[in-house]
């Protein structure tokens, strides 16, 4: 059964900090990973999406790796804002079915 | 990019009574579409997997009977909390995917429901 760990639970950070989130995964055998960020009370806006063939996607401020073989993917944010305030999560979709296994996110606060 | 919304964004409504929540997807069509129930500060729990035209696949636990699903066309997919209980009270967010298999799940902004 997959499992889904992300830490830390929460980080605050000052304004203009570069940020490190982690996600960690015990089946390797997944489709892909994708990052999401959720604010309060809100659904969730997919933010990057890694295929299992891939090893980082990019998107402006936003850089995700994953090493397939380690079960982990990191989520790097630079120069942080404090609009980038929300929980993250990452979700790992398995090779085999539809299915998305979620962490528990880490919520983030930038400080201006 | 790919919208999902999401109707209604909150409902209050009294112990015994029905509740349907609506999901649409606005600018693709959803092959597959799921339903996720999330309590305050945890994370998501997949309820149920839905594909357009056939029955839904619920997760364990899961009381299929309690919440129905319908996925009656490419774009539009519905969850019906029957007889609801306060237990039932929770935050739930539907998403959808795409034709392609590769392609990411797009979510809506959720529903909150509260039962007295």
């Amino acid at each position: 059964k997959q499992e889904v760990t992300q830490i830390p639970a929460a980080l605050s950070v000052p304004e203009g900090e570069n940020l490190v989130l982690n996600c960690s995964f015990t089946d390797s055998a997944i489709y892909n990973l994708q990052w999401f960020r959720q604010d309060p009370g809100k659904g969730l806006t997919s933010l990057l999406l890694i295929q299992s063939s891939q090893r980082e996607q990019t998107s402006g401020r936003l850089n995700a790796s994953l090493d397939k073989s380690s079960g982990r993917s990191t989520l790097y944010i630079a120069a942080s804002q404090p609009g980038d305030s929300a929980t993250y999560l990452c979700a790992v979709r398995q090779a085999a079915g539809n299915k998305l296994t979620f962490g528990g996110g880490t919520r983030v606060l930038v400080k201006p | 990019g790919a919208v999902v919304s999401q109707h209604p964004s909150w409902v209050i409504c009294k112990s015994g009574t029905s509740v349907k929540i609506e999901c649409r997807s606005l600018d693709f069509q959803a092959t597959t579409m799921f339903w996720y129930r999330q309590f305050p500060k945890q994370s998501l729990m997949l309820m149920a997997t839905s594909n357009e035209g056939s029955k839904a696949t619920y997760e364990q636990g899961v009381e299929k009977d309690k919440f129905l699903i319908n996925h009656a066309s490419l774009t539009l997919s519905t969850l019906t909390v029957t007889s609801a209980h306060p237990e039932d009270s929770s935050f739930y967010i539907c998403s959808a995917r795409g034709e392609r298999e590769y392609q990411p799940q797009h979510f809506g902004d959720g529903t909150r429901l509260s039962i007295l």
